[in-house]
């Protein structure tokens, strides 16, 4: 079946450092792929998403790429702070908008 | 706005206790879903709705019931609480009205923390 797969955390990160957090997914045809985070004591928030294979999603500095080659949908950001922490789950989304998660990577980013 | 909205935050149950969690959108969202989360883990669908009187379950809804009579309203109930139940629970909807492969963004609640002793 569908899955997606992320980097192990905690990801721990000085202010202004650049962020990489890996995801790659299994899925058959061509799902969504989406990034959510979510902050302490709150629900999910969508962060940016990506419909189709070489789209970019970006919001607040954050992008991603869908790279159907790759199978991949990596999370960058250029120089996080310290507002950034937070849990950060990879998803993807097939009939019914349905979404399958991965296990979340929770970033801490220190002054 | 209110958006997502479930009561209660936080409930602890006994063992074979029951209850109902509620959720309840203002969005006038055609789908619904609920999730739980475990401790390190991703959330994991429990059942989804695409709208009044039609439910259908997701990977994990041993133990849950769900009813959806109205657009705004999916309560998910708990017959008979094990500790196997321990979780956060998340409701959300997503408006799907132009089809069913149109993967509009899911708008989530603030979760229910919930215990079973």
């Amino acid at each position: 079946g569908d899955s997606v797969t992320q980097m192990e955390g905690p990801v721990t990160l000085s202010e202004e450092a650049f962020l990489t957090i890996n995801c790659t997914y299994t899925a058959t045809g061509y799902p969504s792929l989406f990034w959510y985070v979510q902050y302490p004591g709150e629900g999910l928030q969508l962060l940016l998403k990506a419909t189709k294979a070489d789209d970019k999603g970006s919001n607040k500095g954050f992008e991603a790429t869908y790279r159907k080659e790759t199978t991949s949908f990596h999370l960058e950001k250029g120089s996080v702070q310290v507002s950034d922490s937070a849990v950060y789950f990879c998803a993807l989304s097939g009939g019914y908008n349905k979404l399958i998660f991965g296990a979340g990577t929770r970033l801490a980013v220190h002054p | 706005n209110a958006g997502v909205t479930q009561t209660p935050k936080f409930r602890i149950l006994k063992i074979g206790q029951s209850m109902t969690l509620q959720c309840t959108q203002d969005m006038n969202h055609n789908y619904m879903y609920w999730y739980r989360q475990d401790p390190g883990m991703g959330l994991k669908l429990i059942y989804y709705s695409v709208g009044a009187g039609i439910t259908d379950k997701g990977e994990v809804p041993n133990g849950y019931n769900v009813s959806r009579s109205t657009t705004e309203d999916f309560p998910l109930r708990l017959e008979l609480a094990a500790p196997s139940q321990t979780s956060v629970y998340f409701c959300a909807s997503s408006d799907n009205r132009v089809g069913t492969y149109s993967n509009q963004p899911q708008h989530f609640g603030d979760g229910t923390r919930l215990s079973i002793l």
